[in-house]
């Protein structure tokens, strides 16, 4: 596909339970980003991956999030026992990242609702 | 800590009026600007980047970036109902630097 893409679109669980969302990048975009946005707010970043780097973990909000990238494609990022607050939109964006040039491109998001 | 701030509003901007946009940041190493529009229920969507101090111009758009004030504006000439939406600011450095996104300033073109 010509954008980035994200599965499912819509998530409802229940608290407690596990959830995997998923990100298929832009081909050939080397960096992806998770981002989280509640309703009305801005966007959380969570998790960077960029080429064969260690990951940029430091926004992940607590060890119940995990994100892994296998190389330069898919991710998935995991959120288990989930909380009612996880409720929101889970954003992924891709982007190039040649050097000063790395215009992200974002996919139509995953909204996650925890009852 | 990296910072970009942006006034939240919401700026109310008659029809076909000048909007303009202000953001500013902290690292002054950063060499990438960016804004975002997000409209509600939706994903930002990239509209302009610029990389250079002056102005950058596409269409009723202009980008202006001044490195010295770490100040980067966006301007929307002829301002339209459909310019109604959130408008991201972001930064980044170099290539291996992460994006920054400011907190979006609503913007609301009054018909």
């Amino acid at each position: 596909g010509a954008g980035v893409s994200q599965s499912p679109s819509n998530k409802v669980t229940e608290k407690g339970k596990d959830v995997e969302l998923r990100c298929d990048p832009i081909s050939g975009h080397t960096a992806l980003y998770w981002y989280r946005q509640r309703l009305g707010q801005g966007l959380e970043f969570l998790i960077y991956f960029q080429g064969n780097s260690a990951p940029d973990k430091s926004g992940l909000p607590s060890d119940r999030f995990s994100a892994e990238r296998t190389g330069e494609s898919v991710s998935t990022l995991t959120i288990q026992r989930t909380q009612q607050e996880d409720s929101a939109v889970y954003l992924c964006a891709s982007s190039l990242e040649v050097i000063s040039y790395n215009e992200q491109f974002f996919g139509p998001g995953t909204r996650l609702t925890v009852l | 800590q990296k910072e970009v701030e942006q006034n939240s509003g919401p700026l109310s901007v008659p029809e076909g009026a000048i909007a303009s946009l202000n953001c500013t940041y902290s690292d002054r190493v950063s060499q990438s600007f960016f804004w975002y529009r997000q409209y509600s229920g939706k994903s930002p969507e990239l509209i302009m980047s610029i990389y250079s101090n002056g102005d950058k111009e596409d269409g009723r758009f202009t980008a202006q970036l001044n490195k010295a004030s770490q100040y980067v504006s966006l301007l929307i000439r002829d301002s339209q109902p459909s310019d109604s939406a959130t408008y991201l600011c972001a930064v980044s450095g170099n290539r291996d630097d992460k994006i920054i996104f400011g907190k979006g300033t609503r913007l609301h073109i009054l018909p």
